[in-house]
């Protein structure tokens, strides 16, 4: 167990729909990342989060947004779905200020979009 | 987006038998992170390097990172049925509090007892 938590552990939803996907941290870790894992294009950084505010963007999609919230979680929202959306998403945590941190991944969140 | 360079993709070896995968890059990265990934869960970390030259073991698991910092390996001895699973390479670059990482896309591991 990584300590990282993430909700729901499956969704199924419809092409055009809205999800949200939900990480806790580490506790004491401020830093939040969020990796989408698909077949084809393997695990891919869309964003990172640390202490509140935006910190990284990687390959992440104007759809998706993410926030940071006060208490440390995070949230990660994919609007108007296509069937290529379909993935794991993953969160991962760090303590996240300095350099040599690991990062601690979360179970993941399998997406469904039909 | 960046992709590192993972081979093999996958292997199917005897229970007793070392194992050796490598990653390259175009680009540097000062860490280089190997991940074992198990169906249904997340990455977990096996070992980090974070200086080039650095060679490194944690248990029957010895992995490099490369003197040009484009490259690392990762050797696993004598393997056992628990080593199945997906193994992926990680790099990444440090700068202003971000650490984002860049992967391989696996090796996928099978061992026959």
């Amino acid at each position: 167990d990584s300590g990282v938590t993430q909700t729901p552990k499956h969704l199924i939803t419809a092409t055009g729909q809205r999800v949200t996907l939900r990480c806790s941290p580490r506790s004491g870790d401020l830093s939040v990342y969020w990796y989408q894992q698909s077949l084809d294009q393997g695990l891919q950084f869309l964003i990172q989060y640390y202490n509140g505010e935006e910190r990284a963007k990687g390959n992440i999609l104007e759809r998706f947004s993410a926030q940071q919230f006060p208490d440390l979680h995070s949230e990660l929202n994919l609007s108007s779905l296509e069937l290529g959306d379909s993935a794991l998403y993953f969160c991962a945590s760090s303590v996240g200020t300095t350099y040599q941190e690991t990062q601690y991944f979360g179970p993941g969140t399998r997406l469904l979009v039909l | 987006g960046q992709q590192l360079n993972q081979s093999p993709q996958s292997m199917f070896i005897q229970e007793g038998e070392d194992v050796s995968m490598n990653c390259t890059s175009s680009s540097i990265f000062n860490t280089w992170l190997w991940y074992k990934q198990d169906p249904g869960e997340g990455p977990v970390l096996l070992i980090a390097l974070y200086k080039a030259g650095e060679l490194t073991s944690n248990g029957r698991l010895t992995a490099q990172f490369g003197i040009t910092r484009k490259d690392s390996f990762l050797n696993i001895s004598a393997s056992i049925p628990s080593d199945v699973g997906i193994y992926f390479c990680a790099g990444q670059l440090w700068g202003g509090s971000q650490g984002n990482l860049i992967f391989g896309k696996g090796t996928k591991l099978s061992v026959k007892p």
